[in-house]
């Protein structure tokens, strides 16, 4: 069964604050993916990992940086926190061609 | 992507059958339709995915007519478990990256 787990359910951060979101996959897949999720506007792709070192930027990339040093760990990185940063961040994996995406349990995090 | 239209919303009662349609109607000729689900606090989970015609897991049924301008997730005997959004995407099967949008959320009632 393919696990991704994200290294936090809950955060809280204060404005201005440097913020890292770990996501770990365990079935060795070579393309990873960080969304945000608001109400109403679904999930929106930030950045994506085609492999080790590699990163390409989604829709949403201002605000944020990733790195992807190894295969298995894709971070998500706020350089400084903003309260409309405040949303739920979900990680994904699959392998690299066809096939789908599976997702982390999702982050939630919070910006005063 | 092709674009994706859900209704926002379904009520049903636990035992029966749902029907969720989702129209594209610029599929392309490459692209495949698949169905994610997802519960309040945790990620979209894989559901099922199809090109034409029929196809059934243990899950569900995904239905699409021979124009594959629509298609229909269906979800045989639902229970109170089943209440979530599900998302139908459309996109060629190498496609990078998914994009949701705002999905039907199913209500189930006892």
């Amino acid at each position: 069964d393919v696990k991704v787990t994200q290294s936090s359910r809950y955060l809280v951060k204060r404005t201005g604050e440097k913020v890292f979101l770990e996501c770990v996959q365990d079935m060795d897949h070579e393309n990873m993916f960080w969304y945000r999720q608001d109400p109403g506007l679904g999930l929106r792709l930030i950045y994506f990992s085609y492999d080790v070192k590699m990163k390409e930027k989604g829709d949403i990339p201002e605000g944020y940086s990733v790195s992807r040093e190894k295969k298995e760990r894709f971070s998500l990185i706020l350089e400084s926190a903003s309260t409309n940063q405040t949303s739920m961040y979900l990680c994904a994996s699959r392998t690299g061609g066809k096939d789908t995406q599976y997702f982390g349990p999702g982050t939630r995090l919070t910006v005063l | 992507l092709a674009k994706t239209t859900q209704p926002i919303s379904m009520d049903s009662y636990e035992g029966q059958e749902v029907n969720i349609t989702c129209s594209h109607n610029n599929i392309a000729t490459n692209d495949y339709i698949t169905w994610y689900q997802q519960f309040p606090s945790q990620g979209p989970r894989f559901i099922i995915q199809g090109y034409k015609t029929k196809v059934t897991n243990e899950v569900a049924s995904l239905f699409i007519p021979a124009d594959r301008k629509s298609s229909t997730l269906s979800l045989p005997r639902v229970s109170l478990s089943d209440t979530a959004v599900y998302y139908c995407l459309v996109g060629d099967q190498g496609f990078q990256k998914l994009v949701f949008g705002t999905g039907t959320r199913l209500l189930v009632s006892p």
